[in-house]
């Protein structure tokens, strides 16, 4: 079975743009999760939908927002990029609301955005 | 709130050597810890996971892990380093629920 895949790999966007990065989960799985990480640092959580509802948000900007569609794939929008969300950005699936009784999340390998 | 402390940022051992990554968190209630493994330019693998149940747990790749409450530690371990065990070591708290918080990581390197 396919892992969890995430387009597009790399990106190049200018301060004030805005970007769509895209995951797919795997099969089967209802849950997806994003995560922020830094260079240098460990993941940050920012947002989880499950079933197409968003159960959580970390402390991340108005900015940041997300949602997940019926096929469970989900997207994740940032608004007036910052230098600062330079990252890479990570989706991970999970069969339900991940991290309920220890769920294994499932990553993919990543969407790294460069802000210029 | 929770947290997660990774004791060093860098560890290098030899091959063959013992390997032991640090891990410490912080827990109101009763915690799932998780231990990923990254490699360059890749996405986070599960190396191990702690629910509940024994405390010593056994992962992938020859790694284990031991949940030991009363010193809020969950410590990683092999007992024999291979060159291929070079990465950047997560580990990870859960209390339920969505989140996950993850420490800020441990590279280790393997001198041959």
């Amino acid at each position: 079975d396919a892992g969890v895949t995430q387009s597009p790999t790399h990106l190049i966007k200018t301060r004030g743009q805005q970007v769509t990065l895209r995951c797919s989960p795997i099969s089967g799985h209802k849950s997806v999760s994003w995560y922020q990480q830094v260079l240098g640092q460990g993941p940050q959580f920012i947002f989880q939908y499950y079933e197409k509802e968003e159960r959580g948000r970390g402390n991340f900007p108005d900015r940041f927002s997300a949602r997940q569609f019926p096929n469970y794939s989900s997207e994740l929008n940032v608004n007036a990029l910052l230098l600062g969300d330079s990252a890479l950005y990570l989706c991970a699936s999970s069969l339900k609301s991940g991290g309920t009784r220890g769920e294994t999340q499932y990553f993919g390998p990543g969407t790294r955005l460069l802000v210029l | 709130a929770q947290s997660v402390t990774q004791l060093g940022s860098h560890v290098s051992v030899s091959e063959g050597a013992l390997v032991l990554l640090r891990c410490n968190y912080s827990s109101s209630v009763p915690p799932y810890l998780f231990w990923y493994v990254q490699y360059p330019n890749q996405g986070l693998q599960l190396l191990l996971k702690y629910t509940t149940g024994a405390t010593l747990v056994k992962g992938i790749n020859g790694f284990e892990a031991e949940f030991k409450k009363s010193e809020t530690s969950f410590h990683l371990t092999k007992p024999s380093a291979h060159m291929s065990d070079a990465a950047e070591y997560f580990c990870a708290v859960s209390v339920g629920g969505f989140k996950t918080i993850f420490g800020a990581g441990t590279r280790l390197f393997v001198k041959a």
